[in-house]
């Protein structure tokens, strides 16, 4: 079974600076995706970034962007240039690539990240 | 988005009731998705639908059932609500492969 770990709970980052959070997963998979959710106090669930894993090149959104190194198994999210409405918390998810039958994603347990003025 | 919505957004019961929760999409998926989010755990998966009366089971889907009669509506009934299924509840879709999933607002469910 595959697994997520976010192994920090909590982070802080000045405003304007840059932040990196953790994530690792398991799987035994080769054909896979990997995303980031942000959920901000309002509760809704957005996806900020998504990764495949047969692609190489790292992905970029603007400010966020992603280090996946498939053999650590591992995908960190950078957010660079911290703004307040970054506040939020962080889900780092996985998804098994599947020929047929349903799209199951797993998340971590979440980073939250507060934007200081 | 308004191409799910979940109802209610909030709800308060007593233990031993049963509870619904509904989601409606407009967006014509197959897959549909609950979740309940909780601290330390992140989000786990309930039970989900694949199709009009074809769902299976999560991960933590005991004291819960669900039934999808449309396309559209997927409904998660707590048969008979205990303290800990206090939770946010979280319904979800899928459309095109590998896209991840668009989320309802979620509902936060207090039982006492």
């Amino acid at each position: 079974a595959q697994t997520v770990t976010q192994s920090q709970p909590e982070m802080s980052v000045q405003e304007a600076e840059t932040v990196t959070l953790s994530c690792t997963y398991d799987t035994s998979e080769n054909n896979y995706y990997l995303f980031w959710y942000k959920q901000p106090p309002s509760r809704q669930m957005i996806l900020v970034i998504r990764q495949e894993a047969y692609k190489q090149q790292n992905a970029t959104e603007n400010r966020f962007s992603v280090n996946f190194q498939k053999a650590a198994k591992s995908f960190s999210l950078k957010i660079s240039d911290s703004q307040l409405g970054d506040t939020a918390m962080y889900f780092c998810a996985f998804m098994k690539r599947e020929k047929t039958s349903y799209d199951k994603v797993i998340f971590g347990p979440g980073t939250s990240l507060s934007v200081i003025p | 988005d308004a191409g799910i919505t979940q109802s209610p957004r909030h709800k308060v019961t007593e233990t031993g009731t049963p509870v619904t929760l509904r989601c409606h999409q407009t967006e014509n998926h197959r897959y549909m998705y609950w979740y309940r989010q909780d601290p330390g755990h992140g989000l786990r998966l309930i039970h989900y639908s694949y199709g009009v009366k074809d769902t299976d089971k999560g991960e933590v889907s005991d004291g819960y059932s669900v039934s999808r009669s449309k396309t559209e509506d997927f409904l998660l009934t707590l048969e008979s609500a205990t303290s800990s299924q206090t939770s946010v509840y979280f319904c979800a879709i899928s459309g095109r492969e590998g896209n991840g999933y668009t989320f309802g607002s979620g509902t936060r469910l207090t039982v006492v």
